[in-house]
């Protein structure tokens, strides 16, 4: 049972370039969120998708792109890597159920953008 | 802007003392949560507290939750170096799945 896992790990990259985070989960939740974690800041919610081709902004969306065409998958794109976007990025999902609604995460990709 | 704060910001104790950790958020919530956070790794859930109850227990843990201060707490009894890790709150509101984290408590329990 694999969970939620994230590619790659670790990622440098130089500004302008695009970069695809990925984000694969294996419960067949409905959610999907992808944060951005930076010193002082905790996790903030850059996009979320309520479930497939369902996909909305959260705080900090901007120079970020995403996708769900399946259930398990949940791609972040930088579309022109800026310095900024050096971060810790994690990806989490969660079941449909307002009774619970934790979130489990992924490890985390390092992206540095030199 | 964040919905949660925490503090202390940093918190440094002996082993077998307790830890206390503060959160406060801004507006009405569903639910709140917090997790848990090992150097370098992802969060893990730790305890949930629905906005109808005032404090819930899991193991070592304790949490309260005042709607009228929109603030809570999270205990962690008797502390064990293994605790030192970051702490975050993370708020859901009433019409929204999200979840809005704080900026985190970073515990370091000296052995």
């Amino acid at each position: 049972d694999a969970g939620i896992t994230q590619s790659p790990r670790y990622k440098i990259t130089e500004t302008g370039r695009q970069v695809t985070l990925m984000c694969h989960q294996t419960w067949s939740h409905s959610y999907m969120f992808w944060y951005r974690q930076d010193l002082g800041h905790g996790l903030r919610l850059i996009y979320y998708s309520a479930a497939a081709d369902i996909t909305d902004k959260g705080e900090v969306p901007d120079g970020y792109v995403v996708s769900r065409s399946k259930t398990e998958n949940f791609p972040l794109t930088l579309e022109s890597a800026t310095r900024s976007q050096t971060s810790v990025y994690f990806c989490a999902s969660s079941e449909n159920d307002r009774a619970h609604n934790e979130q489990f995460f992924g490890p985390g990709t390092r992206l540095t953008v030199l | 802007s964040q919905q949660g704060e925490e503090d202390p910001q940093a918190l440094s104790i002996q082993e077998g003392e307790n830890a206390t950790m503060n959160c406060s958020y801004k507006t009405s919530i569903n639910n709140l949560q917090w997790y848990r956070q090992n150097s370098g790794r992802g969060l893990v859930h730790l305890i949930l507290i629905r906005s109808n109850e005032r404090e819930k227990h899991s193991g070592r843990l304790r949490v309260t939750l005042d709607t009228s201060k929109k603030s809570s707490s999270l205990l962690i009894t008797a502390s064990r170096a293994a605790d030192t890790a970051s702490y975050f709150c993370a708020s859901r509101m009433d019409s929204s799945y999200k979840l809005i984290f704080g900026s985190g408590t970073r515990l370091l329990v000296r052995p």
